[in-house]
């Protein structure tokens, strides 16, 4: 149980495109779903915090314009780069939790590479 | 504010070593810590967890102690296997910042040779 996948798991684009990444938790419903960026050898970064019908709340530094978050439904979640530029280029993770507090799991995404050319 | 600080890697060991990664944090709250471990190619899974002060988390033959007064969650195994290279993520969780989040350290690398 509780598993979370996201599609595509990697991506190629052109630089000004924009590209939609989603996230679904497949056995359980998600009240809260949270969207990480990955560099290589390093940490995962909270990008956006995002409760189901409401709007996503973003960490400090993230631009909200360039990274639409989506969380129309309780098991899935969207994230749209737009305008790709190759510094977008990077893992892109995403995770799921049911419950409300910080004592509930988060359940991860596999993950998705983006690279912009 | 919160932060977590993972000892440096990466770390390689020879099977059945025992194995320490170093975890400690700075929360303005009283915050839950975590251990997930990201094995190739997949992501990241809870190995443990601890939510008050002495508490031991534990999974797979893997411990951690929840240690307020030295504010440290260090991850240890008495006898490592070659399945369990992997990046290990320390974290905590503070319910007093509102967002609830998870705030991760930098990661440590684990290589256990034959």
């Amino acid at each position: 149980g509780a598993v979370v996948s996201q599609h595509p798991s990697w991506v190629i684009c052109k630089s000004g495109t924009s590209v939609k990444i989603e996230c679904r938790s497949l056995d359980f419903q998600a009240t809260t779903m949270f969207w990480y960026r990955q560099f290589p050898k390093q940490s995962l970064m909270l990008m956006a915090t995002s409760n189901e019908g409401s709007k996503a709340t973003y960490e400090q530094g993230v631009e909200k314009d360039k990274f639409l978050i989506n969380h129309a439904s309780l098991t899935l979640s969207t994230l749209t780069v737009t305008s790709a530029h190759p510094e977008d280029s990077s893992f892109y993770i995403c995770s799921a939790r049911a419950g409300q507090t910080s004592t509930d799991t988060q359940y991860f995404g596999p993950g998705t590479r983006l690279t912009v050319l | 504010g919160d932060s977590v600080t993972q000892m440096e890697g990466p770390v390689t060991l020879s099977e059945e070593a025992f194995l320490t990664i170093n975890c400690t944090y700075t929360a303005t709250g009283y915050p839950s810590l975590f251990w997930y471990v990201q094995y190739p190619g997949e992501g990241l899974q809870l190995l443990l967890k601890a939510t008050k002060a002495d508490d031991k988390g534990s999974n797979k033959g893997f411990e951690a102690t929840y240690r307020k007064e030295t504010t440290s969650f260090h991850l240890e195994k008495g006898s490592v296997q070659v399945s369990d290279s992997a990046v290990y993520f320390c974290a905590l969780s503070d319910l007093g910042r509102g967002a609830q989040k998870l705030v991760f350290g930098q990661g440590t690398r684990l290589t256990i040779n034959p």
